[in-house]
């Protein structure tokens, strides 16, 4: 199975702040790799597809990066609805592992 | 608009059986790939199976052997049928449709989720 290691496990921040949350595959999974948003007591939001594709109705601020078995989310200026927990995700092979998730606190 | 609901969930005895059903409106289930993802009280995500719209199935290995996904197109329901169940197995189970755009895969949307405790 391939394992998905996000950093750093939380992050405290400030509303304006710009955040990077990263994601490393234990092989390679080309750009296989999804970003997911949840919010309390709330089902899992897409963000980011194949690493670096903003999904429909993202704002702009977040964006994707990386190949190969490195993976990046930023967020260029937070603001307060960011605040939630951050997924990695791979789409490479199954199972389809996600990271243990960021959680991102003001 | 594309939506999914689940239900099914509740309270189950250790080695008791389930079955959790998502209700989806706005497309076929049959002509999508559909899975479950689970999530324990605190914890992260889980991904547990997929059923591909050309009937192929996977499981993680934590449950292989005990769930099994299946769909009524009918009904327009995706399905996971849950036996000899453990402690471990409590979460709120997560239905989601797996878009196909090329060769990448995502979840999107997800139901509100449905929770399973085990115990006795």
């Amino acid at each position: 199975d391939i394992q998905m290691t996000q950093s750093p496990f939380s992050l405290s921040a400030s509303v304006g702040d710009r955040v990077t949350i990263t994601c490393r595959a234990s092989q390679t999974i080309n750009n296989y790799l999804n970003w997911y948003q949840q919010k309390p007591g709330k089902a899992p939001d897409l963000l980011i597809y194949s690493a670096s594709s903003l999904h429909s109705g993202v704002p702009s601020r977040f964006s994707g990066s990386g190949s190969g078995t490195d993976f990046a989310l930023t967020i260029s200026s937070l603001q307060p609805e960011d605040f939630a927990t951050y997924y990695c995700q791979q789409s490479y092979n199954v199972p389809r592992t996600f990271g243990q998730g960021t959680k991102l606190e003001i | 608009e594309v939506q999914l609901v689940e239900s099914g969930g509740g309270l189950v005895q250790p080695g008791g059986s389930l079955r959790l059903s998502c209700a989806a409106s706005g497309f076929s289930v049959s002509s999508k790939h559909m899975s479950w993802v689970r999530q324990a009280p605190g914890q992260g995500l889980e991904w547990v199976s997929v059923l591909y719209r050309d009937n192929i199935t996977y499981y993680a290995d934590s449950v292989k052997g005990r769930f099994t996904i299946s769909r009524d197109s009918s009904q327009n329901t995706l399905y996971l049928q849950m036996s000899r169940l453990r402690a471990e197995d409590s979460a709120v189970y997560y239905c989601t449709r797996d878009v196909e755009i090329g060769t990448y895969l995502f979840f999107d949307p997800w139901g509100q989720g449905t929770p399973v405790t085990v115990s006795s």
